[in-house]
């Protein structure tokens, strides 16, 4: 049971450099999640999808975005990585946002 | 924006004791969920247990229990026989609410097991 499988699990990047962080999961849950989690902080949600094609912002979107063109998997795009971005990604699947969500593994992202 | 309150950054706990982590939240909505994540050290985000705003019914789930108090917008982790493994950072969390998905988180409580 793979669950929820985050690539890459760290990245080290420079100022300005681009990348993408994917996110799959295997539980054909509609509704898909990006947090990140800051040092002394909870996880904040940047943006969430409620199906194939759709995406929303959240809390913290700016500097982001983010695409589901297929059911399973949701990508996380950074442009041009600031060191504000400095985080650890969280990628989440639920079935409906009134019962768990399931987490993937985290990547830790360094922007030097 | 609706907020999550830990008031608690950090608990020490004996083992086989009893601890309790405090968790408040502000909401207008009358039906909603609240969850309890553990993250362990290994960094996996881990659900706890979950609480349904319309069961007046506290939830349990083996050595965990919550004490909701609806009124008063308070959702208590109850840890009872606490063990080495428990030891980890507790996350109280609800859904954002006014027709916006995903989930608000507190700050967290690092919870220590003392042997």
């Amino acid at each position: 049971n793979a669950g929820v499988t985050q690539t890459p699990k760290f990245r080290v990047l420079k100022t300005g450099q681009s990348m993408t962080l994917l996110c799959a999961q295997d539980m054909n849950h509609e509704y898909m999640y990006w947090y990140r989690q800051d040092p002394g902080m909870g996880l904040r949600l940047i943006h969430y999808s409620v199906g194939e094609g759709t995406t929303a912002k959240g809390e913290v979107p700016d500097g982001y975005n983010v695409s589901r063109l297929k059911k399973q998997n949701f990508l996380l795009g950074l442009e041009s990585a600031a060191p504000s971005q400095t985080s650890v990604y969280f990628c989440a699947s639920s079935l409906s946002n009134r019962i768990e969500a399931f987490f993937g593994q985290g990547t830790r992202l360094t922007v030097v | 924006a609706q907020t999550v309150t830990q008031s608690q950054p950090e608990m020490s706990v004996q083992e086989a004791e009893t601890v309790t982590l405090s968790c408040t939240y502000d909401t207008s909505e009358s039906d909603y969920y609240l969850f309890w994540y553990k993250q362990p050290p290994s960094r996996q985000m881990i659900l706890v247990i979950r609480q349904e705003a319309y069961k007046q019914q506290n939830a349990t789930e083996n050595r965990f229990s919550v004490n909701f108090q609806k009124a008063a917008k308070s959702f208590s982790l109850k840890i009872s026989d606490s063990q080495l493994g428990d030891a980890a950072m507790y996350f109280c969390a609800r859904p954002f609410g006014g027709g916006a998905d995903g989930l608000t988180f507190g700050k967290g409580t690092h919870l220590i097991i003392q042997p």
